[in-house]
């Protein structure tokens, strides 16, 4: 049973224009959201966080909605930058496991110059 | 600071054979996660250490271990390899913030 899903698996933009990557999930106990980035041979890499609490937290390029109702949250990033090329994965988890992310599968975004 | 080291990189093993990966956090991180990453499952978590007890585990066999030390240094054991084993292992440490962990760029298993 897959908590955190990612539906698609890739994602191709143009340099300049806005990329949104999606991310929904089940378990209604989690409280914690993050999105981690991920190039080849690495691990991943934080990038922004949002709590339940609110519906939107914004970094730089980068900015994280929360729609709890519907289980569903995306990562904003404008301008892309062909630097912004790699795989995202959504993460989730809750105030009594706060230690233990649940991750999706991923996606591939590909910034185009 | 220095990141999340993991030792060795790279790591082939056959069947029915057992190995340590080794996992140092950042300075001053006393909270040390593994995950398994597969083409098929994606990153899962397996278990988390904080101050030398194992706080949180995901749902992997007992054939998955692990242990943390007093200068926060962690190592995971799996007995037994098999053939679903073969993955990227990757470790994370955190200071003590809700979720935000930093990984370490993985031990790649190969089991054969």
């Amino acid at each position: 049973d897959q908590q955190v899903k990612q539906n698609s698996p890739s994602l191709s933009v143009q340099e300049g224009r806005i990329s949104i990557l999606n991310c929904d999930y089940t378990n209604s106990m989690f409280d914690y959201f993050l999105w981690y980035k991920k190039y080849p041979a690495e691990g991943p890499t934080f990038l922004i966080s949002i709590s339940s609490i609110k519906d939107k937290n914004e970094d730089g390029r980068f900015t994280v909605f929360l729609n709890k109702s519907a289980k569903h949250l995306s990562l904003h990033i404008v301008p892309s930058q062909p630097g912004d090329s790699a795989v995202y994965f959504c993460a989730a988890s809750s105030g009594s496991s706060n230690y233990k992310l649940t991750f999706g599968k991923g996606t591939l975004l590909t910034v185009n110059p | 600071k220095a990141g999340v080291t993991q030792t060795p990189r790279y790591l082939i093993k056959t069947r029915g054979q057992q190995v340590t990966l080794s996992c140092s956090p950042i300075s001053g991180h006393r909270s040390v996660s593994w995950y398994q990453q597969t083409p098929g499952q994606g990153l899962q978590f397996l278990f988390e250490y904080f101050s030398e007890t194992q706080r949180n585990k995901g749902n992997f066999p007992g054939r998955f271990s692990g242990r943390q030390f007093s200068n926060s240094r962690s190592e995971m054991n799996v007995s037994t390899l098999e053939l679903g084993d073969s993955a990227l292992y990757l470790c994370a440490s955190s200071p003590g913030l809700a979720g935000e962990q930093f990984f370490g760029p993985g031990t790649r298993l190969t089991v054969l």
